[in-house]
């Protein structure tokens, strides 16, 4: 079973920082990146999807992909009370007919106010 | 548009007894996909469908559970019979298409199941 990892956390910050979540994979074959934001008692919602090396920004949020490193992470600039949740890397493995979705366990994010 | 919906939200069941939960993908979504969210984990794929086809089940118990996606719309998921550790949130979510691996997954807002 490919793995993919995330510190559990929690990590807190408190508001106006940034937060870094961090996330590393096991599968090199690796096509497509994700991260979900999940509210206690809430299902996933997606926040940001990468595909190849390098930055990606939207608004308050940049995803980074290093494949080399097989490292993923999620930067929130100006951290907000609301951004407190558990935020889920998630990974897409295989190819060619089909893929996977292989979710990381999700770390905790608390932004004090 | 209308999201991914499910039911029943709640379920309470005994050990040994049965249980299923249906999900309506939204309009036009060709994949399906039942994950199994135990609490304080990500969430475990169970299955995924293209349209009526199962695209992968490895990771389904298939000695107690069951899925099926008829007409490549809606979908159950049963559970026969339940064991304490089957507690956790059902998600079902959908995407276009499979074929794109960077396609976008929409969760419906899961069922949570207590088996005690």
């Amino acid at each position: 079973q490919k793995e993919v990892e995330q510190n559990s956390g929690p990590l807190s910050v408190p508001e106006g920082a940034i937060a870094s979540l961090n996330c590393t994979y096991s599968d090199r074959g690796s096509q497509s990146f994700f991260w979900y934001r999940q509210y206690s008692g809430k299902s996933p919602e997606l926040i940001m999807s990468i595909y190849s090396n390098g930055d990606k920004e939207d608004g308050r949020f940049t995803a980074q992909l290093n494949k080399a490193s097989q490292y993923v992470s999620l930067l929130i600039r100006d951290s907000q009370p609301s951004d407190s949740a558990t935020y889920l890397c998630a990974v897409n493995e295989g190819g060619g007919g089909g893929f996977k979705t292989i979710f990381g366990a999700g770390t905790r994010l608390f932004v004090k106010a | 548009e209308a999201g991914v919906a499910q039911s029943p939200r709640y379920k309470i069941i005994e050990k040994r007894q049965s249980v299923a939960f249906w999900c309506n993908p939204i309009s036009g979504h060709a994949t399906l996909y039942w994950y199994q969210q135990i609490l304080g984990q990500g969430p475990k794929l169970l299955i995924q469908f293209q349209n009526n086809g199962v695209v992968d089940d490895s990771q389904l118990p298939k000695d107690r559970f069951s899925a099926e996606r008829l007409k490549g719309v809606d979908s159950t998921l049963k559970i026969q019979p339940a064991k304490l550790e089957d507690s956790a949130v059902y998600l079902c979510a959908s995407s276009l298409a499979s074929s794109l691996a960077g396609d976008t997954q929409y969760f419906g807002p899961g069922t949570r199941l207590t088996v005690l």
